[in-house]
């Protein structure tokens, strides 16, 4: 079966812009969670969605958000970008976000902030 | 969040078995141990998760000691394309601010030699 497909895989930008990541989860799968991994801080959670509803948040400041549709796939925005922002962002999807099944990830979208 | 302790790196020989041990002492009774594998510039894969009983699958076997304070990922014969770097993460099940969460250390470096 298809995994969960990032897009896109790699992605620059310049201070001050806004970026949408997507993520398509496996099929079946409600849960759609975002990490955003650095060499620094490793793997953070950013946020999990469920049906269209924001469950969890992580602590990250409110220039990261998201959302889903009703087809499960999921979307995060990261608005005025700064050069800190630069990290690999990934989504995992998951029936149903609760830890009795496994997460499945992405490849990951690389953000360079210039 | 649960805190785990795992080795930061692990050296082995192919065809040999792996042990890699992480400890989670504050997990609750009904919090998911996880378990993932992760290459560079990839996401995580996930390699196999369990609440009480060991656990095993076509990758590997997952026991958890009686107490649920610790775990060992065990790879029954090492192969090069195991090496990677191991995470073990507990799923916190409590809902709420738990969703869809897995919480990341630096995990274990494994290094298989040929």
């Amino acid at each position: 079966k298809a995994g969960v497909t990032q897009t896109p895989r790699y992605l620059i930008k310049t201070r001050g812009q806004q970026v949408t990541l997507s993520c398509s989860p496996i099929s079946g799968h409600r849960s759609v969670s975002w990490y955003q991994q650095t060499p620094g801080q490793g793997l953070q959670f950013l946020f999990e969605y469920f049906s269209e509803t924001q469950r969890n948040k992580g602590n990250f400041p409110g220039r990261f958000s998201g959302r889903q549709f009703s087809n499960s796939r999921s979307e995060m925005n990261v608005s005025t970008l700064e050069l800190g922002d630069s990290a690999l962002y990934l989504c995992a999807s998951s029936r149903t976000g609760t830890g009795n099944y496994g997460y499945t990830f992405g490849s990951g979208t690389r953000l360079t902030v210039v | 969040d649960a805190k785990t302790t795992q080795p930061n790196s692990m050296e082995s020989n192919e065809e040999e078995p792996v042990h890699l041990p992480c400890n989670h002492s504050t997990i609750s009774g009904t919090d998911y141990i996880h378990w993932y594998r992760q290459l560079p510039s990839q996401g995580p894969e996930y390699v196999i998760h369990g609440l009480t009983s060991n656990v095993n699958n076509r990758m590997a076997s997952l026991a958890i000691a009686e107490d649920r304070k610790s775990s060992t990922l065990i790879l029954h014969r090492a192969t090069l394309r195991d090496a990677a770097v191991y995470y073990c993460t507990p799923s916190i099940n409590a809902g709420g601010t738990s969703y869809g969460k897995l919480t990341f250390g630096q995990g274990t470096i494994l290094t298989v030699h040929p």
